[in-house]
């Protein structure tokens, strides 16, 4: 079965621009979450949807939101660039429940210059 | 607050030898634990979840309460184990999400 898919996988935006990223997760999983990895932070949970409703929500600031649509499919947007953004953001789907332990994408390399 | 402590950034053993990276958690209630697994230009993988007590490529994780830890063992490391490893926390709270611990760098060396 075709894996967790994110696109684009590159992406190079300047300060005070705003991002989407997608993500398609494994079919018949409901629940993707979206993490922000870092070499200074790590991975950091940035906020979970299932059935089109935010479940989660990480400590990041209210430029960073997301949504769910019918189909599973979800999206982040980034507004008012900051340098500090510039990472690899995951997104990761599961059945409905991180007991089973999430399937992660290959992610997407944000640089803010 | 949650927390995953993994100390040891980079750990270092001969093919062969056994292997234990550490892991210690810091939650009050009853947690879920996992360890994810990053090889060369993969995905970041789920390797195990403790409550499903399962050894997967040799590897096993005995959840310990009372030290809070869930260190990852081997009993002979082999080269293709080289990767990233992370520890992760959840079941916070009813909250669907992972907390990672910053990863153990593991290599083997032949």
């Amino acid at each position: 079965k075709a894996g967790v898919t994110q696109t684009p996988r590159y992406l190079i935006k300047t300060r005070g621009q705003q991002v989407t990223l997608s993500c398609s997760p494994i079919s018949g999983h409901r629940s993707v979450s979206w993490y922000q990895q870092t070499p200074g932070q790590g991975l950091q949970f940035l906020f979970e949807y299932f059935s089109e409703t935010q479940r989660n929500k990480g400590n990041f600031p209210g430029r960073f939101s997301g949504r769910q649509f019918s189909n599973s499919r979800s999206e982040m947007n980034v507004s008012t660039l900051e340098l500090g953004d510039s990472a690899l953001y995951l997104c990761a789907s599961s059945l409905g429940s991180a007991s089973y332990g999430y399937t992660f994408g290959s992610g997407t390399r944000l640089t803010v210059v | 607050a949650q927390r995953v402590t993994q100390p040891e950034k980079l750990l270092s053993v001969f093919k062969g030898a056994p292997v234990e990276l550490k892991c210690n958690y810091s939650y009050s209630g009853s947690p879920e634990l996992f360890w994810y697994v990053q090889y060369s230009r993969q995905r970041l993988q789920l390797l195990l979840r403790h409550i499903s007590r399962e050894s997967i490529k040799g590897f096993t994780a005995d959840l310990n309460k009372g030290e809070t830890s869930f260190h990852l063992k081997k009993p002979f490391a082999q080269e293709e184990d080289s990767a990233m490893y992370y520890c992760a926390l959840s079941g916070i709270q009813g909250a669907q999400k992972l907390v990672f611990g910053q990863g153990t760098r593991l290599t083997i060396n032949p």
